[in-house]
């Protein structure tokens, strides 16, 4: 069974500064994939960036970074520049090649920018 | 442009009602997944479809039937024997071995009142 934890249910930054969030993830797949998603009030769920397990190197997407460590089983997404509209929930999530394709998600970090 | 478009985005129902949620993609994808989301919690899955005519049953599926007739939509009844049924259901689809990852519906809100 895939599990995916993230241990900071809310988090300040300062406007302009970098953030990192927590996920750590666990898993006896070889091969599956690392997801990042945003969740503003409205509550659609907006894709930000993607980790594969066979990918050497860190994923970027503009101001998103993905810090995959994989012995650690650790994916954490790092913002920087915070801006207020990066106020929402952040949610990890996993899937696993060998699960029929299915996503499962943290219980997602809320993340508050302060100007 | 293609997406997925869920309806309503509101809904409110009474206690003992049967109600149905929409979920209809022109993305051409092959799988198609239901979340229920409580608040400040991630996403459970509710029930997965990943060819017409056959769907599984994910994490939570008590209470909730589905249908996949059509490789466009993938309905979600929510019924009386779902016995916390308030909260907010959002609807994804994907293509088989995408990395890409799903793309989401906006979502409905469900009210039992």
């Amino acid at each position: 069974a895939q599990k995916i934890t993230q241990t900071q249910p809310g988090m300040f930054v300062q406007e302009k500064e970098a953030v990192t969030l927590d996920c750590t993830y666990d898993t006896s797949d070889q091969s599956y994939g690392l997801f990042w998603y945003k969740q503003p009030s409205s509550g659609e769920m907006i894709f930000l960036i993607y980790q594969g397990s066979y990918d050497e190197q860190n994923a970027t997407e503009g101001r998103y970074s993905l810090n995959f460590q994989k012995a650690r089983k650790s994916a954490n997404l790092v913002i920087s520049a915070s801006q207020l509209g990066d106020s929402a929930m952040y949610f990890c999530a996993m899937r696993s090649n060998n699960a029929g394709n299915m996503l499962t998600f943290g219980g997602g970090t809320r993340l508050m920018v302060k100007p | 442009d293609g997406g997925i478009t869920q309806s309503p985005k509101y809904l409110f129902r009474k206690e003992g009602q049967n109600v149905t949620l929409s979920c209809e993609q022109n993305l051409n994808h092959d799988a198609m997944y239901w979340y229920r989301q409580d608040p400040g919690q991630g996403l459970r899955l509710i029930y997965y479809s990943q060819i017409v005519n056959d769907f599984q049953k994910g994490d939570i599926a008590e209470g909730y039937s589905v249908s996949r007739e059509k490789k466009e939509s993938f309905p979600l009844t929510v019924t009386s024997a779902q016995k916390n049924p308030t909260a907010f259901y959002l609807c994804a689809s994907s293509m088989q071995g995408r990395s890409g990852g799903y793309t989401f519906g906006s979502g409905t809100r469900l009210t039992v009142v």
